[in-house]
């Protein structure tokens, strides 16, 4: 099993452009998440879905959007990057059941300038 | 409502000895409690987690967590540290229902020979 795949690892983005960050998981899990990840801070939460076609917002939601139209996909969209989204980016994902641990992507450094 | 306090943002031993990295949660409920490990440049691997069995819990590459719940607490413990635990550490919680885990902000343990 190849796991939680996220793509790109790295990206440089100029003010103002768009992207989507990749997310696929191949174990058939219902829940996934997006966080972000900047020094010092944790991880803060995105996005989630608890299955396809269900979203709802995390913690720092501001500037993004996602999409669950399967079970494996999960992308995320940066609309109008800002500096301020700069960070590393890592998608996550689980059965579901609380004391289930969750997998995760190598990540996405993100650089907007 | 969940929440973590990892009171370290860094903690330095030297090579050979004892690691204490120590977490306080809050939960409305009973929570599953996780620390996860994540090496430079690197996703985020985890190390062990609590789910009401035992409340000395072992984990991968001779970390150990006590789940004290009279403290709320659950700190992570090597009796020897070696080069290659030099990494961050993040505590995580999850109440009994929620399917949101919250992390720590995370405790960079550095590692001198």
């Amino acid at each position: 099993n190849a796991g939680v795949t996220q793509t790109p690892k790295f990206r440089i983005l100029k003010i103002g452009q768009s992207m989507t960050l990749q997310c696929t998981q191949d174990m058939n899990h219902n829940y996934m998440y997006w966080y972000r990840q900047d020094p010092g801070m944790g991880l803060k939460l995105i996005y989630y879905s608890v299955g396809a076609g269900i979203t709802d917002k995390g913690e720092v939601p501001n500037g993004y959007n996602v999409s669950r139209s399967t079970t494996e996909d999960f992308p995320l969209r940066l609309e109008l990057a800002a500096p301020s989204q700069t960070s590393v980016y890592f998608c996550a994902s689980t059965t579901g059941s609380t004391n289930e641990k969750l997998f995760f992507g190598s990540g996405t450094q993100l650089s907007v300038l | 409502a969940q929440s973590v306090t990892q009171l370290d943002s860094h903690v330095s031993v030297s090579e050979g000895t004892p690691v204490l990295l120590r977490c306080n949660y809050s939960s409305s409920y009973s929570p599953s409690l996780f620390w996860y490990v994540q090496h430079p440049n690197k996703g985020l691997q985890l190390l062990l987690k609590y789910t009401s069995a035992a409340t000395l819990v072992k984990g991968i590459n001779g970390f150990e967590a006590e789940f004290k719940k009279s403290e709320t607490s659950f700190h992570l413990t090597k009796p020897s540290a070696h080069m290659s635990d030099a990494a961050e550490y993040f505590c995580v919680v999850s109440d009994t229902g929620s399917y949101i885990p919250t992390f720590g902000r995370g405790t960079s343990l550095i590692v001198h020979p």
